[in-house]
């Protein structure tokens, strides 16, 4: 079965830039999409198709896709970004999620 | 607006049986995949089971494969997912989420606010 390994905690300080990895088997060639949840809260999606975001999202979020890690960037960090955020594709019938990435605003 | 609203959650001995609904609203629900996520407490997102938007293909999870069972009600704009077989690590926050078009190839957009089911004696 594919695996999407994410890094389970990333830090950063308000305003910084935060970058969080997502690492599958040639995962460029797969469409991957980018979901927020909040404490108690159901996810929300943030980037679909690699780097499109959704109606709503603020363009401080963006995605990337190459090789063997997909990346979602969210810049100028707010306290507000402090989440769970998790990477997924589909693969021939089936949905894949990543672990998971704690983002923690210092 | 699209809403999504699970029901059925509950208390179930190991070995027993929960039917989980979702109503929909908002959107032509018989146009629409849907899948039902979980989510254990305290850890990850865990697909489960998916249904087309005519209902004539199904996806299931390896792990329930065999005890879980997707279906829909496009006049009723209702998605179920009957669980058999309960065990203790299918306790989880069962979430229903509406997929990007009518085979749902790709994205969750949006999800309910989950139904809560705990398998314990």
């Amino acid at each position: 079965s594919y695996v999407l390994t994410q890094p389970p905690s990333v830090s950063v300080a308000p305003g910084n830039t935060a970058s969080i990895t997502c690492g599958g088997d040639n995962i460029g060639i797969k469409n991957v999409h980018w979901y927020q949840q909040k404490p108690g809260q159901a996810p929300v999606l943030v980037i679909r198709f690699n780097s499109d975001r959704p109606s709503g999202i603020p363009d401080r979020f963006s995605g990337s896709n190459s090789g063997n890690t997909a990346t979602l960037t969210i810049s100028r960090v707010e306290a507000g970004d402090e989440a769970d955020y998790y990477c997924q594709v589909w693969v021939f019938g089936s949905w894949v999620f990543g672990g998971g990435t704690k983002l923690t605003v210092l | 607006e699209v809403q999504l609203e699970e029901s059925g959650g509950g208390l179930v001995q190991p070995g027993g049986s929960l039917r989980l609904s979702c109503a929909v609203s908002g959107f032509t629900f018989s146009s629409y995949a849907m899948s039902w996520v979980r989510q254990a407490p305290g850890k990850g997102l865990e697909w489960v089971s998916a249904i087309t938007g005519s209902g004539g293909n199904t996806y299931y999870a390896d792990s329930v494969k065999g005890r879980f069972t997707i279906s829909r009600d496009n006049p009723k704009n209702t998605l179920y997912l009957l669980m058999n077989s309960l065990r203790a690590e299918d306790t989880a926050l069962y979430y229903c989420a509406k997929g990007s078009d009518g085979y749902g190839y790709s994205w969750f957009d949006p999800w309910g606010q989950g139904a809560l089911v705990t398998v314990s004696s």
